[in-house]
């Protein structure tokens, strides 16, 4: 029972380094996700996958590139990383539709990243 | 605009009594969905409970219940006879009507259960 799976689970850059953080599911879930959490904040949407082939901007999207890879894999690229991205990044998956409001998110473990 | 409130950063409560932690939400939408998430000091995110707008009963979840009053936008979560694994963070979260895609969360309330 895997669930969502997402690699690594600490990273340190330093500014301008680029990374991707890797996430997998395997619960058949059409929709995936990327949050970023911090203190005080809760949990912000940075990217959305509402079904494989397609990715939409969230709440906070500036400094981050996505790819859905294929239905299970949805990946989260730095390209250029800055001290304000340090934060702890969730993925998640879950079975939204436009109109379906019971599918709660299933996270992964979470990346804490550090950017010095 | 949407948002989810959580006045409380930190909750005491003692072992095996009852805690209701607070949750207000903000949408013009007929219908949502409202949702509670534990994270330990692990750091995993755990999926509580569930609540439509359009449920007429309060969900409840084993030791876990939501108390929704539509009218005062209000979805607190009561936890009864707390245990010390229940110590951890919580987060009410929001699915706006015709956002499936955007879960909106509040800021989290720390909960401390103590023996």
């Amino acid at each position: 029972n895997a669930g969502v799976t997402q690699t690594p689970k600490f990273q340190v850059l330093k500014t301008g380094q680029s990374m991707t953080l890797q996430c997998a599911q395997d619960m058949n879930h059409n929709s995936m996700y990327w949050y970023r959490q911090d203190p005080g904040m809760g949990l912000r949407l940075i990217y959305y996958s509402a079904s494989e082939g397609t990715t939409d901007k969230g709440e906070v999207p500036n400094g981050y590139n996505v790819s859905r890879l294929n239905k299970r894999e949805f990946s989260l690229r730095l390209e250029s990383a800055a001290p304000s991205q340090t934060s702890v990044y969730f993925c998640a998956s879950s079975d939204h539709g436009t109109f379906l409001y019971n599918s709660p998110l299933h996270f992964g473990n979470g990346t804490r990243l550090t950017v010095t | 605009a949407q948002k989810i409130t959580q006045t409380q950063p930190g909750m005491f409560v003692q072992e095996k009594e009852a805690v209701t932690l607070d949750c207000t939400y903000d949408t013009s939408d007929q219908s949502y969905g409202l949702f509670w998430y534990k994270q330990p000091s692990s750091g995993e995110m755990i999926f509580l409970i569930y609540q439509g707008s359009y449920d007429e009963q309060n969900a409840t979840e084993g030791r876990y219940s939501l108390n929704f009053q539509k009218a005062r936008k209000s979805a607190n979560l009561v936890i009864s006879a707390s245990q010390l694994g229940d110590s951890a963070m919580y987060f009410c979260a929001m699915i706006p009507g015709g956002g499936g895609f955007k879960t909106i969360f509040g800021a989290g309330t720390r909960l401390f259960v103590k023996a």
